[in-house]
């Protein structure tokens, strides 16, 4: 069971442009929602995470928009660059019952062409 | 220094055989967590571990077993293993309350 469906699987974007990643969820009880960002050959590495309780947190060139009554969220990337190539995973945590489960989308990999 | 440190980076073995990834991690965090990921990327929790205690053990053979000495170290060993078994192993940590933090990874090829 997927609870967190992440797309699209691949993105091909020209440098300068807007990379968009698309998330939904299901389980109300989700309380935090971040992105990681992988590199090849190195583990993921937190790059932006909202609540809630806000629908709209930025970062530099990376903002999240979060739509709690749709359960979706998404990660934009303005003025993509060739250093943003990467996979990116979104992500949604469960404090219910105080274990703080996390629950990983299925990974979007990002190629910026110059 | 390193936050999150596994060991080896690389693990090449025969099927069969029986082998650890050690891990450590340095922000006194109170939870960390093991995830394979396979060739496809995608991320599987396998293990987690919240002082010293197992909180969660998602669908994993009992091959696998974490072995936590204290609340910096989190131990995978890996018994019997199979040409399945093959991916890259990360452990994690995390304080619990936000996002967690990643080890470089062991990538491990069982022939």
């Amino acid at each position: 069971q997927q609870q967190v469906k992440q797309s699209p699987q691949s993105l091909i974007v020209q440098k300068g442009g807007i990379s968009i990643i698309n998330c939904a969820y299901e389980n109300t009880a989700f309380d935090y929602f971040p992105w990681y960002q992988q590199f090849p050959g190195k583990g993921p590495a937190l790059l932006i995470a909202i609540r809630p309780d806000v629908s709209e947190k930025k970062e530099g060139r990376f903002t999240i928009s979060f739509n709690k009554s749709a359960k979706q969220f998404s990660l934009h990337i303005m003025d993509s660059q060739p250093g943003d190539s990467a996979t990116y995973f979104c992500a949604a945590r469960d404090a219910s019952g105080g274990s703080y489960i996390p629950t990983f989308g299925r990974g979007t990999s990002l190629i910026v062409h110059p | 220094d390193t936050a999150v440190s596994q060991t080896p980076k690389y693990l090449v073995t025969q099927m069969g055989n029986d082998k650890s990834i050690k891990c450590e991690q340095n922000l006194g965090h109170d939870t960390m967590y093991w995830y394979k990921q396979d060739s496809k990327k995608f991320l599987k929790i396998m293990f987690s571990y919240n002082n010293k205690e197992l909180i969660i053990n998602e669908t994993v053979p009992n091959r696998f077993s974490p072995k936590s000495p204290d609340k910096a170290h989190l131990n995978l060993h890996i018994n019997s293993l199979e040409l399945g078994d093959s991916a890259v192993y990360f452990c994690a940590s995390s304080p619990g309350t936000s996002s967690q933090y990643f080890g470089p990874g062991t990538r491990l090829t069982v022939l």
